[in-house]
């Protein structure tokens, strides 16, 4: 079975650091790329940044570069999401998923068809 | 950053009913437009992308259109496991933004 195995919940305080982990398994894992994606409370998904495992060839939305580091260890099969830092406002549920890519009429389309169930940061003091 | 807005952002429907969700792109994203669907605890999932291409194992009771700038999901004869938050999402650019989200509730 195709999967994505998160990490578990973290409670930290503001400052604190915290890698967080996203486990692939069921297919190879060096093929896709892995994004991950933000969902504060009560709001809706945002797309932080994506990964190649094979190369780590990474690219951020603006909105996030400068303030997570998105890595990965295909030895392992898993990406990592981490803060130096955290803040209150970085408290979300965060999600990774892999990208696929398909092909239609002869045009390359990509979707996130696989996620993880996402793992809670809650950042307070 | 191309910015995806959704209308309505929640509604109210009965199981059998039909419904439409509509996405509207700040610039043409030509087909590069996937939708999703999104239960309180439990991972998203993948229902169309390519605007209308259905993903694999999703009803055919949903369906999406549109191109250029101006989507739509259709979801027909509503079932009870529907009710989520529904969003859509531009794969043309990076970042790779996605609509605030609809909301799909029983009435």
């Amino acid at each position: 079975e195709v999967q994505l195995v998160q990490s578990g919940a973290e409670v930290k305080k503001p400052g604190e650091s915290l890698k967080i982990s996203c486990k692939g398994s069921g297919y190879f894992f060096t093929s896709y790329w892995i994004a991950w994606v933000r969902q504060r409370p009560g709001k809706g998904l945002e797309w932080m940044g994506i990964i190649h495992p094979l190369d780590s060839d990474t690219r951020y939305s603006p909105s996030f570069q400068g303030q997570v580091t998105i890595s990965a260890d295909n030895s392992i099969n898993t990406a990592f999401l981490q803060w130096s830092r955290l803040k209150a406002s970085d408290t979300a549920m965060y999600y990774c998923a892999r990208v696929e890519e398909f092909h239609v009429l002869f045009e390359k389309f990509d979707a996130f068809d696989i996620w993880g169930l996402g793992t809670m940061v809650t950042v307070s003091s | 950053d191309i910015q995806m807005t959704q209308s309505p952002s929640s509604l109210s429907a009965s199981v059998g009913d039909s419904l439409t969700i509509t996405c509207r792109a700040s610039q043409s994203i030509k087909y590069n437009l996937n939708w999703y669907q999104h239960k309180p605890g439990t991972a998203p999932k993948l229902l169309i992308y390519a605007a209308s291409t259905l993903a694999s194992g999703v009803p055919s009771r949903f369906s999406g259109s549109g191109s250029g700038t101006d989507f739509t999901l259709t979801i027909s004869s509503l079932q009870p496991e529907d009710f989520a938050t529904y969003y859509c999402q531009q794969s043309y650019s990076s970042p790779r933004t996605f609509g605030q989200g609809t909301k799909v509730e029983i009435k």
